[in-house]
């Protein structure tokens, strides 16, 4: 079956960097894209962008643009969302998921909770 | 960026009571939309795609449908596991946006 097992929590301090992990398994990895998705305490969904895992191509939040990097590894079944300039504000729940063959989010990892304090 | 404006913001009802939660974007997202559950701590689930395919393993009383700007979610026979806050979210146009979501409680 479909799996997505994200890396661990994280503590970090405002205007570090933090880099969450995301190992799939149970499909051909190189057939779906990834989203990421985050969710601060209390809050909703907010949608950060997707990555195609065939191609490389990219489509990031303007939110986000200018400090987020999202990336594969296609010899591992690992995307990787990367999140500069940290404040408090990005303390939040990040979700990987897989996409459909369209990009909705289908299938979701368990969450990383990404804790910025000083 | 499109608006996904979720209504109500939170529903009290009874079990066994049939809801209808809608969304409503401010363009056109043709059929590209979904549904998830969320419950505290958890993944959101996803129920609903293409405005009204039920993922893989969600029951028939979940009922998605809607096209262009008005899209519903309706929930026949509510059970005590439906008790979640539910989201919409739009897929046609980047960036990809999520409604603020309903909140169904027990009343």
């Amino acid at each position: 079956q479909v799996q997505l097992i994200q890396s661990g929590t994280e503590v970090k301090k405002p205007g570090a960097s933090v880099k969450v992990s995301c190992k799939a398994s149970g499909y051909i990895f190189s057939n779906y894209g990834v989203n990421w998705v985050r969710q601060a305490p209390g809050q909703g969904l907010e949608w950060m962008g997707w990555i195609s895992t065939y191609n490389d191509n990219k489509n990031y939040a303007p939110k986000f643009q200018g400090r987020v990097t999202m990336t594969t590894d296609t010899s591992t079944s690992t995307a990787y969302l990367e999140l500069g300039s940290l404040t408090s504000d990005d303390t939040a729940v990040y979700f990987c998921a897989r996409d459909h063959g369209d990009p909705h989010p289908h299938d979701w990892g368990q969450g990383t909770l990404v804790a910025v304090s000083s | 960026e499109v608006m996904m404006t979720q209504s109500p913001a939170t529903l009290s009802v009874s079990l066994g009571e049939g809801i209808t939660l809608s969304c409503r974007a401010n363009q056109s997202v043709n059929t590209f939309v979904a549904w998830y559950q969320q419950k505290p701590g958890l993944a959101p689930r996803l129920l609903i795609y293409s405005a009204s395919t039920r993922a893989t393993d969600i029951p028939a009383r979940f009922t998605g449908g809607g096209s262009g700007t008005e899209f519903s979610l309706t929930i026949s026979g509510l059970q005590s596991e439906d008790f979640a806050v539910y989201y919409c979210h739009q897929y046609n146009n980047w960036p990809l946006t999520f409604g603020g979501g309903t909140r169904v409680e027990i009343k």
